[in-house]
This record gives C-alpha cells, structure tokens and sequence, in this order.
C-alpha cells in the first residue's frame, strides 16, 4: 500500500461545479500536506498548504485537513475549465533529521463546459 | 518562477550508457530532490540532498548515484542506463522546516529516454 493514495480518476465535472479532490495518508507524524497542480507535460505547481486541522481557504480553493482520520481533501468552487489538469497530493515527514515527502499518484479532473 | 534549470531537457541514449543529468538552482534552498515520473506512479522520489555533500536515498534509488559539491548544483547519474529508466526527471527545492519554506519547487523536467 502507497503511503499517499489518491483515486486516480479521471473526476469528471461540469463547468461552475464544486470539485472535491481526496487524500489519505498512512503514516502518523507527517507534518505538513500540500496540493500540486500539474498540467500536462508541464512540471507540479502548488496550489495550496496546510499544517493544522481544519480549513484553508484560499479564493476557489479550499483544502481540508483531519490528522485523525489522515485524510487531507480540496475543494475547487466554480470549477473552470482552465482547472483540468493532475492534481497531486503530497505529505512531508521527519525521518532521521530530514524532511522526506511523499507524493500520491494524482487525480485527473476535467471540468467540461 | 523559482530559479531552477535542468539540463538536458531531451535525452535519447542507448542502454549501457552513462548518463547525467543536471539540476542547477538561484535560490539557495538547503534541500534538493530528484524525482522520475510515470504512467500510473506517479511522482517517485529517488534520492534528495539536504546540504552539500549530505545525501539520502528516496524510494526508488537503486541504479541512480547523486552528487552534490556546491549548494547550487545536484547531479543525478545513470551508471548503465536501462530501459527501465526510460522516464520524465524532475528536480526539487525546498526549505523545509520553516513553515511556508516547506513548499517545494519544481524545476522544468528532462524526458530521458533509453533505447
């Protein structure tokens, strides 16, 4: 089992639709937990941070964290269809002094006008 | 745009050949990854760099070597290039550990293919 699992898609939404993204995670102390935008044959970008439990919102975007659960989600509102692309879920952790991150395999959305 | 290059940016080699591939940063970051991309996996992680000469091996290490001499520059080196290493190469930075700095930048790609 992947440390970071992802549901690979394609997720599938029509235009000015909610688009919601999930992540869990298996290992307990990771620390920090990000969202990357990756279009296609282009390098991952960030979309969004978060360290603590709750929301972050950041204009359409919205991301989720719930250490208990180790489930980290996004949520784009007013999906565009700009907004197709990979988007790939990452956890960092310490392990013996280092920083070591861990990236899902990425779900494909399409937002179709 | 985060300052990193990747050189080359196109590769075709032919199996048994060494290979090396550069990844050059402007913005100082103590830490630098290399990461291969693939149909169905995703991005793997395959060694990191956390200050000069300090290295680690990621998840899928085995027939890559790293080096890293100044703070700016970290090679990834193909001793024999197989098939298998027929991939897309991505080089990272990050400052890890300070909050915002954990974010980590990604540089270009090189799409490496073995014949």
């Amino acid at each position: 089992q992947k440390e970071v699992e992802q549901n690979s898609g394609p997720l599938s939404v029509p235009e000015g639709a909610i688009a919601s993204l999930n992540c869990t995670y298996s290992d307990r102390v990771s620390q920090s937990f990000f969202w990357y935008r990756q279009y296609s044959g282009k390098s991952p970008e960030l979309i969004m941070s978060i360290y603590s439990n709750g929301d972050k919102e950041d204009g359409r975007f919205t991301a989720q964290l719930n250490k208990a659960s180790q489930y980290v989600s996004l949520l784009i509102r007013d999906s565009q269809p700009s907004d197709s692309a990979t988007y790939l879920c990452a956890v960092n952790k310490l392990g013996g002094g280092s920083y070591i991150p861990t990236f899902g395999r990425g779900t494909s959305l399409i937002v179709h006008p | 745009d985060a300052g990193i290059t990747q050189s080359p940016r196109h590769k075709v080699t032919e199996t048994g050949t060494p290979v090396t591939l550069r990844c050059h940063q402007t913005e100082n970051h103590r830490y630098m990854y290399w990461y291969r991309q693939d149909p169905g996996h995703g991005l793997r992680l395959i060694h990191y760099s956390y200050g000069v000469k300090d290295t680690d091996k990621g998840e899928v290490s085995d027939g890559y070597s790293v080096s890293r001499s100044k703070t700016e520059d970290f090679l990834l080196t193909l001793e024999s290039a197989t098939s298998s290493q027929t991939s897309v190469y991505f080089c990272a930075i990050s400052e890890p550990g300070t909050g915002v700095g954990d974010t980590q930048y990604f540089g270009p790609g090189t799409r490496l293919t073995v014949l």
